[in-house]
């Protein structure tokens, strides 16, 4: 079974530029979560998706925002990028039942200059 | 407060014991998880304990959990210089649907 993809694995863009990754959980897997994760902050839970609705949101700003699709492909996409949104970005996919084990992806490494 | 606390580094020497500590916040997490991270890469669970069991043991990891002091702790046996990563444990409230995770601690294993 493969695992959890990302594109793309890395990034580079400017302050003012938007940016949209990507995710494709496992297949069957229908949660999809988003993760920041930075050096200062740790890892800080973005939002999750389920069934193409959202059901829980992290304390990010609204420049923030994702989306899930039918096939349980995910996207966050970030607006108006700022130096502080260099980050590794993680997803996350489970089943949503019994132990709920998340399974990660490899991340994508966003360099702001 | 959502702040899961563990401490920052641990540094063992290459066949001795590990315990990485990690205090959680909310009582009603049903499961409580542990992840590594390796360099450039995303999480890996390692293993998850049932917050009505007191411990788990898996091959070389041993997982205590105190639910009265929220107190998670995580044991390898015999740690190795492929154990060097960070370690994360995790909490997901009940009703909730995100997992926070702690601020990891990172895991140095000296040959």
């Amino acid at each position: 079974k493969a695992g959890v993809t990302q594109t793309p694995r890395y990034l580079i863009k400017t302050r003012g530029q938007q940016v949209t990754l990507s995710c494709s959980p496992i297949s069957g897997h229908r949660s999809v979560s988003w993760y920041q994760q930075t050096p200062g902050q740790g890892l800080q839970f973005l939002f999750e998706y389920f069934s193409e609705t959202q059901r829980n949101k992290g304390n990010f700003p609204g420049r923030f925002s994702g989306r899930q699709f039918s096939n349980s492909r995910s996207e966050m996409n970030v607006s108006t990028l700022e130096l502080g949104d260099s980050a590794l970005y993680l997803c996350a996919s489970s089943l949503v039942q019994g132990v709920n084990e998340q399974f990660f992806g490899p991340g994508t490494r966003l360099t702001v200059l | 407060g959502e702040d899961v606390e563990q401490s920052l580094f641990l540094s063992v020497r290459e066949g001795d014991s590990s315990v990485i500590n990690c205090t959680y916040t909310d009582s009603s997490s049903t499961y409580l998880y542990w992840y590594k991270q390796e360099p450039g890469a995303g999480l890996q669970l390692l293993t998850y304990i049932f917050s009505n069991m007191d411990m788990k043991q898996d091959q070389r990891l041993t997982v205590l959990l105190n639910k009265k002091d929220k107190h998670l702790s995580l044991r390898i046996a015999d740690t190795q210089t492929g154990d060097s990563a960070i370690y994360f444990c995790a909490e997901k409230p009940s009703g909730t649907y995100k997992y926070i995770f702690g601020t990891g601690t990172r895991l140095k294993v000296l040959a």
